[in-house]
């Protein structure tokens, strides 16, 4: 089945610990994103790639990091720096021009 | 820049209802537009999209919306909810330039028996 795998489901960190959201896609799909959610904010962008060894900041980039080495897999890393990490995080990818995005299940980090 | 405002944060609603989620948008060139659905702890799934051609889209389950240009809405409406539509709603408006998605605020909408 072709689709969009995030790990773990839940993640739970002590304070100033660094820590790694897996991201990995089958659908071949060149674009891929990183939301983060909390309750009655919406969705906010994090970093978006368009193409593999190249990516973007989003809207709340700071204290966050990417790398995008392959084309199906894009992790996400929650530094010390980052405030209030502790979210709901959503991956995404799309194809084409119409930016239509097929989401993975997301995980739910949380800090101690 | 372009914008995406959801007018209500909740809906709440009985079951068997005909219901309206309210999708306004900005934009200053065509836009491709969408609505998704979230599940409590799930991540978000397409529900319907406007791309072109007719402006009214129906998805599998009984949800249509309706693009309307001269007043930059793309309401998402059921006439009739049963209680598993209970989720939270997302419209979000694509900048085919931007590489992105626009996303609303949400709307949640509550089915009651």
């Amino acid at each position: 089945d072709g689709g969009i795998t995030q790990s773990p489901k839940y993640l739970f960190r002590k304070e100033g610990q660094n820590v790694t959201l897996s991201c990995e896609q089958n659908l071949n799909h060149d674009a891929m994103y990183w939301y983060r959610q909390d309750p009655g904010q919406g969705l906010r962008l994090i970093y978006y790639s368009q193409i593999v060894n190249d990516f973007q900041k989003g809207d709340i980039a700071e204290g966050y990091s990417v790398s995008r080495e392959k084309k199906e897999s894009f992790p996400l890393t929650v530094t010390s720096a980052q405030k209030n990490p502790t979210a709901f995080y959503l991956c995404a990818s799309s194809v084409g021009d119409y930016n239509e995005q097929f989401f993975g299940p997301g995980t739910r980090l949380t800090v101690l | 820049a372009q914008s995406v405002t959801q007018l209500d944060s909740q809906v709440p609603v009985f079951e068997e209802a005909p219901v309206e989620l309210r999708c306004n948008y900005s934009s200053s060139v065509s836009v491709y537009l969408f609505w998704y659905v979230q599940y409590p702890n799930q991540g978000l799934q397409l529900l319907l999209k406007y791309l072109s051609g007719s402006t009214l889209v129906e998805s599998i389950n009984g949800f249509e919306a309706e693009f309307n240009k001269s007043q930059t809405s793309f309401h998402l409406r059921k006439p009739s909810v049963h209680i598993s539509d209970t989720a939270e709603y997302f419209c979000a408006v694509s900048d085919p330039r931007g590489g992105k998605l626009i996303f609303g605020q949400g709307t949640e909408l509550s089915v009651k028996p």
